[in-house]
Formats: C-alpha cells, sequence, structure tokens
C-alpha cells in the first residue's frame, strides 16, 4: 500500500525556470493538498482540490498553478522558480469530510538558486 | 478564518517528565482539531483528532488531548516522556462547516526535544 507518492524527492532549479511537483495516491481519497513547509513557519496551505475537478486557492497561492488531472493525482507546478520559493513541499490527501484524517506524502525538497 | 496557535516554539523536557504542548484555536464554533507527529526527513502522521465526541481525546503512543470550549484550547499531554518522543507536533483545524470545510490549517508547530 503505496498511500501518498510525491516525485520528485529532491530538486534544485534555477531561478526563472520552471517544473511540476507530482502527487498520486491510491487511497481513493477525495481531497488533495499541497502545502509547503519553512522553518518556523510551519506548514502553510498552498492549493487543495476538495474533489475532483475544483481546486481552491490556500494562504499562499501566488507563483504556483495547480492541477487536479483525476481523483488520484494532484500536481504543482512553479511556472517561473524565485528563491523565495525554496523549502519543502508536502502533499497530503484525505476522505471528504473536515473530521477525517489527512495522509502525507514523504515530501519534496526543493532549492532555487 | 480558522486558524490555531502553539505556544511555544520548542520546548524541552527531561525522560519521564510531563509533556504539555499548547495549542489555542480562533473560532466561534468549536472546529475539527487534530494533531500531528514529525519525525526528522519524514511526513505527518496523526496523533489524534477532536470530533465532538468526547472532550479527551487519545491518540497513539500514550499522547491524549482535552477540548476545552470555555478556553478555546486543545493541549496534547504525555505523562511521561520518552526519547522516541522528540519530533516535531502541529496542531491542525478544519472548520466545521461550510464552503471552506475542506481546508486543513496547521499551527507553526513545536519542536520537543527529550534529553536523558
Amino acid at each position: 500500500n503505496a498511500g501518498v507518492t510525491q516525485t520528485p524527492k529532491f530538486q534544485v532549479l534555477k531561478t526563472g525556470q520552471s517544473m511540476t511537483l507530482q502527487c498520486a495516491q491510491d487511497m481513493n481519497h477525495n481531497s488533495m493538498y499541497w502545502y509547503r513547509q519553512d522553518p518556523g513557519m510551519g506548514l502553510r496551505l498552498i492549493y487543495y482540490s476538495a474533489s475532483e475537478g475544483t481546486t481552491d486557492k490556500g494562504e499562499v497561492p501566488n507563483g504556483y498553478n495547480v492541477s487536479r488531472l483525476n481523483k488520484r493525482e494532484f500536481s504543482l507546478r512553479l511556472e517561473s522558480a524565485a528563491p523565495s520559493q525554496t523549502s519543502v513541499y508536502f502533499c497530503a490527501s484525505r476522505v471528504r469530510g473536515p473530521n477525517t484524517e489527512a495522509f502525507f506524502g514523504q515530501g519534496t525538497r526543493l532549492t532555487v538558486v | 478564518a480558522q486558524s490555531v496557535t502553539q505556544l511555544g516554539s520548542h520546548v524541552s523536557v527531561s525522560e519521564g517528565a510531563l509533556v504539555l504542548l499548547r495549542c489555542n484555536y480562533s473560532s466561534s464554533v468549536p472546529p475539527y482539531l487534530f494533531w500531528y507527529v514529525q519525525y526528522p526527513n519524514q511526513g505527518l502522521q496523526l496523533l489524534l483528532k477532536y470530533t465532538s465526541a468526547a472532550t479527551l481525546v487519545k491518540g497513539i503512543n500514550g499522547f491524549e488531548a482535552e477540548f476545552k470550549k470555555s478556553e478555546t484550547s486543545f493541549h496534547l499531554t504525555k505523562p511521561s516522556a520518552h526519547m522516541s518522543d522528540a519530533a516535531e507536533y502541529f496542531c491542525a483545524v478544519s472548520p466545521e462547516g461550510g464552503g471552506s470545510n475542506y481546508k486543513l490549517t496547521f499551527g507553526k508547530g513545536t519542536l520537543l526535544t527529550v534529553n536523558p
């Protein structure tokens, strides 16, 4: 049972480059999330998808786009990477509903130079 | 918007001592509340959650949390710390209802250090 799988695990980008972070879950969850984690800032919500076909902005959406490709996959795209986007990115998923447990991937450590 | 505040970014205890990690929420309507733990270089995993069935919630690894509406708090405790409890702990909140009730918002985290 893979759970939530993120690729890649590590990435170094140059300023201005673009890339897509991939996330897939095999638990038949409806809702999926992208967070970034920075020291002293906790996890901040970038975008979320309550269900297939819908996406909504979180706290820090600027500089990012997302695609809910299907029920399993939720990708995060950086169109023009900036050093301020250096962070650890986590994808999570959960069954639909506010009282359900979220399951997290292992994270993608992104460095923008 | 719903939010949680974790008091103390770093807590240090001795092995065997009481662990108390604080979390306060901001809402007039009690939301759904969670505690997650993150071990180094890993993702987060659920410790416990409050869903209004009981105010004292027991979780994994001997942790428990008490929901106090009058204090808008959901503090996490463990009677006796173990070295393996060293990790970062996050309080999180989901709103009770409405269109944004799929959101899951985290506090800034508390790093727990356990000294031998």
